[in-house]
C-alpha cells in the first residue's frame, strides 16, 4: 500500500540549465554505481555507470562524479530538456546485487 | 542495450486470486533475474533473486509461499502472487543482468 505523506525530493530546473542530482550511498565496499532514470509507470532505464576505481565518467550530456571519501555520488545533466523530467535513482552494487537510493524527482520548467 | 520484456503491464484482480507475471530476456541469456517491488513515490525494493534451475533467494521479510518464483529457462522467470490481497497491490519490476542490469517495464497490480 501507499505510505501517506511520503514524497520524493524534487529538483526543479529551467529548460537549458544544468541539473545536479545528488546521492549518498551506504556501503563503502560497493564497487560499482549506476544512475537510472524512471519515467512515470515505467521501469528504470540505465543512464550511466561508474566503477569505484574512477571518480568521474562522462556520457552524452551526463556526467557522474564519485567521491568515495564521503560516499557521495552525483549526476550532472547538461542543457536539461523537458524529456529529462523523471525520477532519478542511484544504485550501488555489491556482490552482484543492487541497492537503490531514495530517488530524486527532476522537473524541467519549459 | 539489452531488452527485458515484462508481461502483463497491468493487471486488476479480485482478492484471493493468483496472478502470474512473466519476465523475459529477449536477446541474451540470464542465469539470474531479479524481482523488485515499488510502492508509489518510493524506491525499488529487492524481493528475490531468481536463479535458473534452482530455488530463488528471497530477501528478509518476503514470503516465499506468497511470491512464487520460477526460473525454468535462461530467458524466462515468472513471479506468481498467490492468493492476492489488496495490500499486495504495487508495481512489480523484473530485471536481468548482461554486464549492466536492465529492467522490464513493470507490472501494475491492483487487487480489489
Amino acid at each position: 500500500g501507499e505510505s501517506v505523506g511520503l514524497h520524493l525530493p524534487t529538483l526543479s530546473v529551467q529548460e537549458g540549465d544544468n541539473s545536479i542530482i545528488n546521492c549518498a550511498y551506504s556501503n563503502s565496499a560497493s564497487d560499482y554505481f549506476i544512475w537510472y532514470k524512471q519515467e512515470s509507470g515505467k521501469g528504470p532505464q540505465f543512464i550511466i555507470d561508474i566503477r569505484s576505481n574512477m571518480d568521474k565518467r562522462q556520457g552524452q550530456r551526463v556526467t557522474v562524479l564519485l567521491n568515495k571519501t564521503v560516499k557521495h555520488l552525483s549526476l550532472q545533466i547538461a542543457a536539461t530538456q523537458p524529456g529529462d523530467s523523471a525520477v532519478y535513482f542511484c544504485a550501488e552494487n555489491l556482490s552482484y546485487q543492487l541497492t537503490f537510493g531514495k530517488g530524486t524527482k527532476l522537473s524541467v520548467i519549459p | 542495450g539489452a531488452v527485458v520484456s515484462q508481461h502483463p503491464s497491468r493487471v486488476i484482480c479480485k482478492s484471493g486470486t493468483s496472478v502470474k507475471i512473466e519476465c523475459r530476456s529477449l536477446d541474451f541469456q540470464a542465469t539470474t533475474m531479479f524481482w523488485y517491488r515499488q510502492f508509489p513515490k518510493q524506491s525499488l525494493m529487492l524481493m528475490a533473486t531468481s536463479n535458473e534451475g534452482s530455488k530463488a533467494t528471497y530477501e528478509q521479510g518476503v514470503e516465499k509461499d506468497k511470491f512464487l518464483i520460477n526460473h525454468a529457462s535462461l530467458t524466462l522467470s515468472t513471479l506468481t502472487v498467490t492468493s492476492a490481497h489488496p495490500e499486495d497491490s504495487s508495481f512489480y519490476i523484473c530485471s536481468a543482468r548482461q554486464n549492466i542490469q536492465y529492467f522490464g517495464a513493470g507490472t501494475r497490480l491492483s487487487v480489489l
